[in-house]
């Protein structure tokens, strides 16, 4: 079965600064994608990042970047330049190509940006 | 291009009540997913349907709980003699094919979810 664990209920940041927050998960698999999505006080489920496993380049969107660790399972997301809108629950999820085609959730952080 | 429409986006219900939520994909789409979100914690995988098949149910509870995917009509997640422990969002998701997602495209496209309130 596939784990994924946010270990950090809680994150603040200032305004304008950079905030990562932290992801493992656990599968056998070799085939899988990592996503990070946000979601506002609106209940949206907001795709931020993909990154898929078999490449080895960090997959950037803007301000969002990942640091993808496939040997430790570990997939933080790097928010530079923090604006007061970014402010909401951070999920990170796994996604296996074969069987179920599910998705795993973590538990989510939520991300506060101080004005 | 309507996205994942779910209907309705409150539903209170008393205990003892039955709940129907409903779940349009998008266009195109033939394979509908349910997760379920407690408060203050990240979505859970409910069932994985398609057309008039239910592929996966392994994260749905064994009694109360059911799904259909009709041949025509939207997705219903029907929940027998609710009980306050059900509070809870529900989101669907739909996805064109059960494979890989390609290109820049998520795997599955959320709707807004249905929020769920046992009195």
């Amino acid at each position: 079965a596939q784990t994924v664990t946010q270990s950090q209920p809680e994150m603040s940041v200032q305004e304008a600064e950079t905030v990562t927050l932290s992801c493992t998960y656990d599968t056998s698999e070799s085939d899988y994608y990592l996503f990070w999505y946000k979601q506002p006080p609106s209940r949206q489920m907001i795709l931020v990042i993909r990154q898929e496993a078999y490449k080895q380049q960090n997959a950037t969107e803007n301000r969002f970047s990942v640091n993808f660790q496939k040997a430790a399972k570990s997939f933080s997301l790097k928010i530079s330049d923090s604006q007061l809108g970014d402010a909401a629950m951070y999920f990170c999820a796994c996604f296996i190509i074969q069987g179920a085609q599910k998705l795993v959730f973590g538990q989510g952080t939520r991300l506060t940006i101080n004005p | 291009n309507a996205g994942v429409m779910q209907n309705p986006r409150h539903l209170v219900r008393r205990r003892g009540q039955e709940a129907r939520l409903r779940c349009s994909p998008m266009k195109g789409h033939s394979h509908v997913y349910w997760y379920r979100q407690l408060p203050e914690e990240g979505l859970k995988f409910m069932v994985y349907l398609q057309k008039e098949n239910i592929i996966d149910e392994s994260g749905m509870p064994k009694e109360r709980f059911s799904a259909e995917f009709p041949k025509e009509g939207p997705s219903i997640l029907r929940i027998q003699q609710v009980v306050r422990g059900d509070s809870a969002a529900y989101f669907c998701a739909s996805s064109p094919l059960g494979t890989r997602p390609q290109g820049g495209n998520q795997p599955q496209h959320f709707g807004d979810g249905t929020r769920l309130s046992i009195l």
